[in-house]
């Protein structure tokens, strides 16, 4: 079945600091997707990658696809405190219906 | 537009109790999906549907079943609630389109079996 790894699980930062979390899958893949879920909340989608070494930018964040199409990362620089939340990456499994196997997600705290 | 509406948003049910979540979405999509998601953890995909009348399994079935008599209503439901039960529930849908498409989620159902 498909395996995406995600790291950390968990991320402390000051205020201003940036922050990056990684999302590795043991097989290649045809595009990933990233999604962030402020806490209490539902997943909302950030991004789609498809292109190997695509890299793509939202205001501060930056997100990369691997060479391999194997792992992707997101950036996120001089963090604020609109950034709380978890971040998940998501992947395709199974066929058909768009179905997407999300990672365990990073929780990012930012201190003020 | 709506969007994705969960209802209940809350509630708590007696071991071996039944009940139906509700999700409707307003946006015409085909791709209609269940997940559920326990403290501190992904989502986990509990069934999906590609249109009105099709549904399957997805990676943690067991304990639920759905319906999908209409393309805005995908129903969860549990027929003997079980404490491993207790999770928050999201639903979602998609548009039928050629590659992934995202996703776009309910605010979910916090659901407590005692």
């Amino acid at each position: 079945g498909q395996q995406v790894m995600q790291i950390p699980q968990y991320q402390h930062v000051q205020e201003g600091e940036d922050f990056t979390t990684y999302c590795n899958s043991s097989t290649t893949l045809s595009n990933i997707q990233w999604y962030k879920q402020r806490p209490g909340g539902h997943p909302v989608f950030l991004i789609q990658l498809v292109k190997s070494g695509e890299v793509k930018k939202q205001k501060r964040l930056t997100f990369q696809f691997g060479e391999a199409k194997k792992n992707s990362s997101l950036h996120i620089t001089a963090t604020q405190t609109t950034d709380v939340g978890t971040y998940f990456c998501a992947v395709p499994f199974g066929t058909g219906a768009n179905n997407l196997f999300f990672g365990t997600g990073t929780r990012l705290t930012v201190i003020p | 537009n709506a969007g994705v509406t969960q209802t209940p948003k809350f509630r708590i049910l007696k071991i071996g109790q039944s009940m139906t979540l509700q999700c409707t979405q307003d946006m015409n999509h085909n791709y209609m999906y269940w997940y559920r998601q326990d403290p501190g953890m992904g989502l986990k995909l509990i069934y999906y549907s590609v249109g009105a009348g099709i549904t399957d399994k997805g990676e943690v079935p067991n304990g639920y079943n759905v319906s999908r008599s209409t393309t805005e209503d995908f129903p969860l439901r549990l027929e003997l609630a079980a404490p491993s039960q207790t999770s928050v529930y999201f639903c979602a849908s998609s548009p039928r389109d050629s590659g992934n498409q995202p996703q776009h989620f309910g605010d979910g159902t916090r659901l407590s079996i005692l």
